[in-house]
C-alpha cells in the first residue's frame, strides 16, 4: 500500500464549478499536508500549505485535513480555465523526514 | 528573485551514454533536492542535501547514479550509463531548511533514453 493515495483522474468540469480534489493517506504520523499545482512541461508549485487538522481558505482554494479519517480535500470555487492543471497533494511527518507525494490528479477546466 | 534553475530542460541519448543534470538553488536554501518524476506519477526524492552533505541518498540507484553538491550551492546529478527505463523528468527543489515541506522546484529535466 502506497503511504498517500490520490486519484489520477482526468478530471473535467466547465468552466465556473467547483472543483474537488482528495486525497488519503496511512500514516498517522504526517502533521504537514501540502497541495502542490504543476502545469504541463513545468515543475511542481506550492499552493497551499495545511498543518494539522482544520481547514485553510486562499481565494478562490480551501485546503481541509481531516487527520482522524487521514483524508484531506482541496476544493477550487468558481474554476477557470487557467486552473487547468495536474494538482499533487503532498505530506510529511515533519522534522527530518521525507515528504510524500501523491500521483496528482489532471485537471481540465472548459471553457 | 530567481527561481530554481536547471539545465539543460531537454536531453535525448542513446542508452549506455552518460547524462548530466544541473542545478542551481535559490539564494539562501541550504536544503536541496533531486526527484524523479515518471509520466503520470508524483515526484520520487532520489536524494537530498543539508549544504554540502547528502543526508538522505537511499533511494538513489547508486550503480549508476551519482551527485554532487561542491561549496553548497549548485548541484550535479550524473547517469552513466543511461538506461531506456531512466527516462523521465528529473526535478530539482530547494528549501530553506528541511521540516515542513515547502519546496521551490525548477521546471526540471526531461531525458528520454532511445
Amino acid at each position: 500500500q502506497k503511504e498517500v493515495e490520490q486519484d489520477p483522474g482526468p478530471l473535467s468540469v466547465p468552466e465556473g464549478a467547483i472543483v474537488s480534489l482528495n486525497c488519503t493517506y496511512s500514516n498517522s504520523a504526517f502533521q504537514y499536508f501540502m497541495w502542490y499545482r504543476q502545469y504541463s512541461r513545468k515543475g511542481p508549485e506550492l499552493l497551499m500549505y495545511t498543518y494539522s487538522s482544520g481547514n485553510k481558505e486562499d481565494g478562490r482554494f480551501t485546503a481541509q485535513v481531516d487527520k482522524s479519517s487521514k483524508y484531506i480535500s482541496l476544493f477550487i470555487r468558481d474554476s477557470q480555465p487557467s486552473d487547468s492543471a495536474t494538482y499533487l497533494c503532498a505530506m510529511t511527518p515533519g522534522g527530518a523526514n521525507n515528504l510524500f507525494f501523491g500521483t496528482g490528479t489532471r485537471l481540465t477546466v472548459i471553457p | 528573485e530567481a527561481g530554481v534553475v536547471q539545465s539543460p530542460r531537454y536531453k535525448i541519448i542513446e542508452k549506455k551514454q552518460p547524462v548530466a543534470f544541473w542545478c542551481n538553488p535559490i539564494s539562501g536554501h541550504n536544503t536541496l533536492y533531486w526527484y524523479l518524476q515518471n509520466l503520470g506519477q508524483g515526484p520520487e526524492l532520489l536524494i537530498r542535501y543539508e549544504n554540502e552533505e547528502a543526508v538522505d541518498d537511499s533511494q538513489l540507484p547508486k550503480d549508476r547514479f551519482s551527485a554532487e553538491r561542491l561549496k553548497g550551492v549548485d548541484s550535479t546529478l550524473k547517469i552513466q550509463p543511461a538506461e531506456l527505463g531512466d527516462s523521465a523528468v528529473y526535478l530539482c527543489a530547494s528549501s530553506l531548511g528541511f521540516s515542513t515541506g515547502e519546496l521551490f522546484f525548477g521546471e526540471g529535466s526531461r531525458l528520454t533514453v532511445l
